[in-house]
């Protein structure tokens, strides 16, 4: 049983317009929502976060924003820059049994066309 | 060298080979971690150390096996795979309680189970 879904696998989007990439989580409990990006040949890197007690974080071009109440995550890019190109993962954490964790979703690969 | 260095970036093994891979951060973490990503699956947790003690093992097969000599090295030992454990190994490092800034990932290493 997947926690935290990605259902778009990929989204094209044309330079200078937004991206919006989606994930859905199930379980309350999780208390951090984390967006990593990845490009091919590298490991993920951390982009921006959100603490559950928000529900919005805004870092430059980046905004995610959290809806707890449909369990529902986003990130938003404006405007988007062909150097967004690659594959977005969200991730949630809760503490569970004394250690921390993260899940994941299975990604999102973003193409901004130039 | 800072961030999290993982080597080899490539592995071709065979099926009754035996292998390691290692994994080194310079970043003062005291918490490491082995993540599987496989090819349209989330990326799975594996083993967590903390200060050097495995902390979760995640229902790994026995044929992987980690070891944690001191907080700044971490090495996985691979032995009788299986062609399906073919897929991108990462491994990551965070203070103990990563909450708000999450993991900082290493690049991976590649495996291919022939």
């Amino acid at each position: 049983d997947q926690q935290v879904k990605q259902n778009s696998p990929s989204l094209s989007v044309q330079e200078g317009r937004i991206s919006i990439l989606n994930c859905d989580y199930t379980n309350s409990m999780f208390d951090y929502f984390l967006w990593y990006k990845k490009y091919p040949a590298e490991g993920p890197t951390f982009l921006i976060s959100i603490s559950s007690i928000k529900d919005k974080n805004e870092d430059g071009r980046f905004t995610v924003f959290l809806n707890k109440s449909a369990k529902h995550l986003s990130l938003h890019i404006v405007p988007s820059q062909p150097g967004d190109s690659a594959v977005y993962f969200c991730a949630a954490s809760a503490q569970i049994s004394g250690t921390y964790k993260y899940i994941f979703g299975t990604g999102t690969r973003l193409k901004v066309l130039a | 060298e800072t961030g999290v260095t993982q080597t080899p970036r490539h592995l071709v093994m065979g099926m009754t080979n035996k292998k390691s891979l290692k994994c080194e951060q310079h970043l003062g973490h005291n918490a490491m971690y082995w993540y599987k990503q496989s090819a349209k699956k989330p990326l799975e947790l594996m083993f967590v150390y903390s200060l050097e003690e495995r902390v979760e093992n995640n229902s790994v097969p026995s044929r992987f096996s980690p070891e944690c000599p001191n907080s700044s090295h971490l090495f996985l030992h691979l032995h009788t795979l299986q062609p399906e454990d073919s897929a991108l190994y990462l491994c990551a490092s965070s203070q103990d309680s990563p909450g708000f800034y999450g993991y900082t990932f290493g690049s991976g290493t590649r495996l291919t189970v022939v």
